[in-house]
């Protein structure tokens, strides 16, 4: 059973425009929910995170949304530019999670077309 | 401030011979990782430690042994390498139990 769905798997988007990148995820329990960023021939780099007591939180362009209901969280950057090309991937979890909270998504190749 | 550090950078090896791939973190973190990334599936978890002296087994544990030597410290051990363990590993650290802070630049092992 897949623990950690993430979607879209790649998506090209015009500078400017908002790519917005989705993870669903099953373990109610989770309480810690981040988005990595990466770029080719480095490790990833933690972005940006969520707590489920905030909908949504904004850091520069980056913004997550968060649906406790629906199990989702969701990506959202705002006017992007070429240099956010990268593959970006969701992990919930959080520190009583275990094996479980230390599961990434299959990743997102996102493209910003100049 | 080097963050988490990972040697070697690239390495080859032939069916059933043995490594250790080496990472060290100099963020005084807890919590340490070995991941494996394949294209198309995402990063998989091989082992972790949550405290000096402790190690757990992720999703992908076979074919590999860990050692967390200190708090510093935290090696992957192939036994007898296969060409399925041909990957991309990351090693990360954190300050608690959650999910990884940083990560290292990865060690690219080709078997052949």
């Amino acid at each position: 059973q897949q623990q950690v769905k993430q979607s879209p798997q790649s998506l090209i988007v015009q500078k400017g425009g908002i790519p917005i990148i989705n993870c669903a995820y099953e373990n109610t329990a989770f309480d810690y929910f981040p988005w990595y960023q990466q770029f080719p021939g480095k490790g990833p780099a933690l972005l940006i995170a969520i707590r489920p007591d905030v909908s949504e939180k904004k850091e520069g362009r980056f913004t997550i949304s968060f649906n406790k209901s629906a199990k989702q969280f969701s990506l959202h950057i705002m006017d992007s530019q070429p240099g956010d090309s990268a593959t970006y991937f969701c992990a919930p979890g959080g520190s009583g999670g275990g094996a479980d909270g230390l599961t990434f998504g299959k990743g997102t190749h996102l493209i910003i077309q100049p | 401030n080097a963050g988490v550090t990972q040697t070697p950078k690239f390495q080859v090896l032939k069916t059933g011979q043995s490594m250790t791939l080496q990472c060290a973190q100099d963020m005084n973190h807890n919590s340490m990782y070995w991941y494996r990334q394949d294209p198309g599936m995402g990063l998989r978890l091989i082992y972790y430690s949550a405290s000096e002296g402790t190690t757990d087994k992720g999703e992908v544990p076979n074919g590999y042994n860990v050692s967390r030597l200190n708090k510093r410290e935290f090696s992957l051990r192939l036994e007898s390498a296969a060409p399925s363990q041909t990957s991309v590993y990351f090693c990360a650290s954190s300050t608690g139990k959650e999910q990884p802070q940083h990560f290292g630049d990865g060690t690219r092992l080709s078997i052949l």
